[in-house]
């Protein structure tokens, strides 16, 4: 099947600092891609929509000045959490949908950890 | 908006029960309908899709059906086994918009 690949899958960071965070499709072209966030034991929320060669579209509450998001190419999407701070430290994990869809597909996951 | 429940939301049983994890939306006009496992710390695994036209579908030891009219989808797991310990996560979705996910319900299959 499709495979979405995120790198890394864990990181921890000094307060203050960015971190970057990739997601690639490996064997298909994405176009689109998600950016979720999960807490412990909660399920994933929507942060941003990755659009190729445009810019992101952010969820209400989600700070893109924060969370930069860049698309610059059909199969790698690329998240950067800046200045970052320990309520930053969650689970990250892409997704996108293989040719348009149905099914959508999911990285690894990040585990990013601030202290 | 669209919203997802899952229930329950923890389930622990013995080895080789057949059991049924529930997801319900409140929006029934839904696209596709995707089961996911997640282990902890991991990304998430696609188990199932079914597409709106579709009532069910079945991979090994798992079937999922999908009532569009009623908001509801059932994954079924038989004779479960201790690998089967994970978190099942629901999702909907309309076209090829973000996915919206329920809670999930942890499943612990005891030997």
């Amino acid at each position: 099947g499709a495979v979405v690949s995120q790198h890394p899958s864990r990181v921890i960071c000094k307060s203050g600092t960015s971190v970057k965070i990739e997601c690639r499709s490996l064997d298909f072209q994405a176009t689109t891609m998600f950016w979720y966030r999960q807490f412990p034991k909660q399920s994933l929320m929507l942060m941003a929509t990755s659009n190729e060669g445009s810019k992101a579209t952010y969820e209400q509450g989600v700070e893109k000045d924060k969370f930069l998001i860049n698309h610059a190419s059909l199969t790698l999407s690329t998240l950067t959490v800046t200045s970052a701070h320990p309520e930053d430290s969650s689970f990250y994990i892409c997704s996108a949908f293989l040719d348009r869809g149905p099914e959508a597909f999911f990285g690894q996951g990040t585990r990013l950890t601030v202290v | 908006k669209q919203e997802v429940t899952q229930i329950p939301a923890a389930l622990s049983v013995p080895e080789g029960e057949n059991l049924v994890l529930n997801c319900s939306f409140t929006d029934s006009a839904i696209y596709n309908l995707q089961w996911f496992r997640q282990d902890p710390g991991k990304g998430l695994t696609s188990l199932l899709l079914i597409q709106s036209s579709q009532r069910e579908q079945t991979s090994g030891r798992l079937n999922a059906s999908l009532d569009k009219s009623s908001g509801r989808s059932t994954l079924y797991i038989a004779a479960s086994q201790p690998g089967d310990s994970a978190t099942y996560l629901c999702a909907v979705t309309v076209g090829n918009t973000p996915l919206v996910f329920g809670k999930g319900t942890r499943l612990s299959v005891i030997a």
